[in-house]
């Protein structure tokens, strides 16, 4: 069965430096998507990007974040500066929704982020 | 911005018996969809089950089911049989018809006693 995957499980970095997470969406998935949880907390939409660009973004979203698809496959979000409140577990979505905007959104097994 | 409301931090169920996890979310949509996500410890997660709100008949998926009572705005899943490997943190989750983004509850951690 086709499943999100994301890399690294794991991601320790030093405050100010710059991270990029990851992420295989299921492959014939258009509609691309980050959250985040914070320890103990909701998860929480971080973006949604569909056609190479970004379609709808919350308010945690500011300009130390970017996501991209480089290629056919991959899908990034990039934090420029990371703070101490972007650890979190990041998890990495896709749908299809050729249709209607229905179509379940799959999750990838997170990166979780440790920034020191 | 909606909300999703799962007021039961923690619940614990005998192996073999019937857990039922409450959610209630406020909206003034009528065209939204509700999610059942499972995540174990592994923390991936993984959909249990989804409501179309214009669906009046309450979804089933083996030995999950939910009780929607839209009128209520509530959403609640139960968990019949239970098994070990259903524990872990359950979340409700909410989203428009039009829309994007999944909001989610805090989460309800089942724990299955042997």
């Amino acid at each position: 069965e086709p499943e999100v995957t994301q890399t690294p499980s794991h991601q320790v970095t030093q405050m100010g430096q710059e991270v990029i997470l990851r992420c295989v969406p299921i492959s014939n998935h258009l509609y691309f998507y980050w959250y985040r949880q914070i320890l103990g907390q909701k998860v929480e939409f971080l973006v949604s990007f569909y056609n190479n660009e970004i379609s709808e973004k919350s308010e945690i979203f500011d300009d130390q974040f970017s996501v991209e698809r480089p290629d056919g496959s991959n899908f990034t979000l990039k934090i420029r500066s990371t703070k101490l409140e972007d650890s979190a577990m990041y998890f990495c979505a896709s749908s299809d929704q050729r249709v209607s905007s229905t179509d379940t959104q799959y999750f990838g097994p997170g990166t979780r982020l440790t920034v020191l | 911005a909606q909300t999703v409301t799962q007021s039961q931090p923690e619940m614990s169920v005998q192996e073999a018996e019937t857990v039922t996890l409450s959610c209630t979310y406020d909206t003034s949509e009528s065209d939204y969809y509700l999610f059942w996500y499972k995540q174990p410890p592994s923390r991936q997660m993984i959909l249990v089950i989804r409501q179309e709100a214009y669906k009046q008949q309450n979804a089933t998926e083996n030995r999950f089911s939910v009780n929607f009572q839209k009128a209520a705005k509530s959403f609640s899943l139960k968990i019949s049989d239970s098994q070990l490997g259903d524990a872990a943190m359950y979340f409700c989750a909410y989203k428009e018809g039009n829309d994007y983004k999944l909001s989610f509850g805090a989460g309800t951690t089942v724990t299955v006693r042997a």
